[in-house]
């Protein structure tokens, strides 16, 4: 049962432009979301997170969108930069999962100069 | 101020070995998590320790695995009797507070069943 989902495994973009990555979860117990990014043999790097009493929220060039209703957030980064190439996966954490993460599969993203 | 520590980097262990994976947190944080993740899935929870108690090991299969942090010492994954499908990099995280979900990850240990 795979609660959160990230349906594209890979997102290719150039220099300068949005990378948009998508998160669709299932449980509506979840509150909290979170993404991470993810170089090749490195653990993953926390980059953003989001609370379910917002819909956005934004640091530098990274902003994570979150759709109740529909279930889905996303995270917009802009300008794409060469060195954003990694993987990035999306979390979940709710009230009744206590303090453990949920991930989806991850997306990874490459950032062409 | 170092992160994560993880060790060894890589273990490679032949069929029925034992696998011990080494995590020594954050200095100052008391919680340790370990997830594992399989090739080309993302990360699966197993086992949330805080100094000296399981907290939660759900996520943990119930024979041959299991994990300790105790109070002097780095936490311990054990994996018993390996089997090719053990084959993974389990990922170690800690964080100072309970609420803190942004935790900090190792660079993980990368398990190879032979």
């Amino acid at each position: 049962d795979q609660q959160v989902k990230q349906n594209s495994p890979s997102l290719s973009v150039q220099e300068g432009r949005i990378s948009i990555l998508n998160c669709d979860y299932t449980n509506s117990m979840f509150d909290y979301f979170l993404w991470y990014k993810k170089y090749p043999a490195e653990g993953p790097t926390f980059l953003i997170s989001i609370s379910s009493i917002k819909d956005k929220n934004e640091d530098g060039r990274f902003t994570v969108f979150l759709n109740k209703s529909a279930k889905h957030l996303s995270l917009h980064i802009v300008p794409s930069q060469p060195g954003d190439s990694a993987v990035y996966f999306c979390a979940a954490s709710g009230e009744t999962s206590g303090s453990r993460l949920t991930f989806g599969e991850g997306t990874q993203l490459t950032v062409n100069p | 101020n170092a992160g994560v520590m993880q060790n060894p980097r890589h273990l490679v262990r032949r069929r029925g070995q034992e696998a011990r994976l080494r995590c020594s947190p954050v200095k100052g944080h008391s919680h340790v998590y370990w997830y594992r993740q399989l090739p080309e899935e993302g990360l699966k929870f197993m086992v949330y320790l805080q100094k000296e108690n399981i907290i939660d090991e759900s996520g943990m299969p119930k024979e041959r695995f299991s994990a300790e942090f105790p109070k002097e010492g780095p936490s311990i994954l054990r994996i018993q009797q390996v089997v090719r499908g053990d084959s993974a990099a389990y990922f170690c995280a800690s964080s100072p507070r309970l609420e803190d979900y942004g935790y900090t990850f190792g660079s993980g240990t990368r398990l190879t069943v032979v």
